[in-house]
Formats: C-alpha cells, sequence, structure tokens
C-alpha cells in the first residue's frame, strides 16, 4: 500500500515555543491530507482537511491560528503547533488520500508531542 | 465528530479463538472501514465496506453492515498474538473525511 511519513516521530519543547510536524506522501500525490489528534486510549480526532494550494479547513473547536497547517505541495503538509502549552501534549496523526474517487486514506505513523 | 461506537471497549481472548467487536453508528453513510492501530503507533487500513454490502472478507477477517441497524461487526477468527491491537470503525459520508468510533482494545493472550 501507499506510504505515508511523519517527522519527527517524538518531539519534547517548552511551553511557549512553536513545533512543526511534517506529513509525507511517499509514493503517491496526495490531494488532501488529513489531521488528527488522539489523547491515550481515546479515538481519533479531525482536526483540519487540508488540500494542495488552498486553505485548511478546521473542525469545530479547533483553534485554526493555534494549529497552522501548511499544504504546500502534493506530498507534503505541515502541522505546526503554535505557543504550545501542556495541554497540547498529544499523539497528532496526518492521513493523506490520492484522490479520484477512492475513499482510502493512508496513515502516518503518527507524532508524540510533549510539552514541558 | 465522532460518530461510531463501539463495543466492547476491551476484549481478551486466547489466541485461536475469534474476536467479535461491534460498531454503531447515527447518520447516513456512503462507506464503513475499519482499522487496527497497535500501541503509539498510526492506523493500518483493514478493509472497506461499502453502504450497499452486506459482508465482506480479508483473510481471517470477516467484516458485516446492517444499514437498517446501523451497526457493523468484525470477526478476526483464528486470532493471534500478533492480532493485539485496538480496532476502530470510521464511517465515511461523502465529503471523504473519516469518523472514528470509539474502538475496542483486543489483547489476544498466547
Amino acid at each position: 500500500g501507499a506510504v505515508v511519513s511523519q517527522h519527527p516521530s517524538r518531539v519534547i519543547c517548552k511551553s511557549g515555543t512553536s513545533v512543526k510536524i511534517e506529513c509525507r506522501s511517499l509514493d503517491f500525490q496526495a490531494t488532501t491530507m488529513f489531521w488528527y489528534r488522539q489523547f491515550p486510549k481515546k479515538s481519533l480526532m479531525l482536526m483540519a482537511t487540508s488540500n494542495e494550494g488552498s486553505k485548511a479547513t478546521y473542525e469545530q473547536g479547533v483553534e485554526k491560528d493555534k494549529f497552522l497547517i501548511n499544504h504546500a505541495s502534493l506530498t507534503l503538509s505541515t502541522l505546526t503547533v503554535t505557543s504550545a502549552h501542556p495541554e497540547d501534549s498529544s499523539f497528532y496523526i496526518c492521513s493523506a488520500r490520492g484522490g479520484g474517487i477512492s475513499y482510502e486514506q493512508y496513515f502516518g505513523p503518527g507524532t508524540r508531542l510533549t510539552v514541558t | 465528530s465522532q460518530q461510531g461506537e463501539e463495543d466492547p471497549q476491551a476484549l481478551s481472548i486466547q489466541e485461536g479463538e475469534n474476536a467479535t467487536m461491534n460498531c454503531s453508528y447515527k447518520t447516513s453513510i456512503n462507506n464503513l472501514q475499519w482499522y487496527r492501530q497497535n500501541s503509539g503507533r498510526g492506523l493500518v487500513h483493514l478493509i472497506l465496506i461499502r453502504s450497499n454490502e452486506r459482508e465482506k472478507h480479508s483473510g481471517r477477517l470477516r467484516v458485516t453492515l446492517d444499514t437498517s441497524k446501523k451497526s457493523s461487526s468484525l470477526l478476526i477468527t483464528a486470532s493471534r498474538a500478533a492480532d493485539t491491537a485496538s480496532y476502530f470503525c470510521a464511517t465515511v459520508e461523502n465529503d471523504y473525511k473519516l469518523s472514528f468510533g470509539a474502538g475496542t482494545t483486543v489483547t489476544v493472550r498466547a
């Protein structure tokens, strides 16, 4: 199946700093990428949908100024957590779909963010 | 928003036994998908069943869908220790967005 990578896999940052997480589709062009957040022992919560070359669409309750998403190319989307606080500590997962009528999404391995 | 609800929340079985988990959802769907997540990892797509299908098989996996009851089940036959993971159903409406259930944590004891 298609491969999606995320970098970094783990990051620890201090409160008040910003952290960028990259999501790359390695062997296909991703017209749409999705960013999810997952709390321990909980399900995935969709944060936003990003389409290449356009602004991301955020789900209700997700602060767009807090979680900046850039889908600059067909193989790369970035999520920047700005002015991170301990409550932003979570597991962030991206997924990508190639377009057309396929509903299948390919998930990255996730990024564990810890804000101290 | 989260649509699917899964039951049970946790399941512990002996290797070789079958594991069954259920998912219920609330709105009309285009298709329903099942995913597996190993601890601390990303999700692996297992199977997709369309709204006009009632049953689908893939290896040791069997998925059913009852749109009249808005429910689906995932059966893993002859379970192995490597099947230990969390399993999530996800519904898809017409906008390609996945809405995940709460998940079932399956532990297969050797």
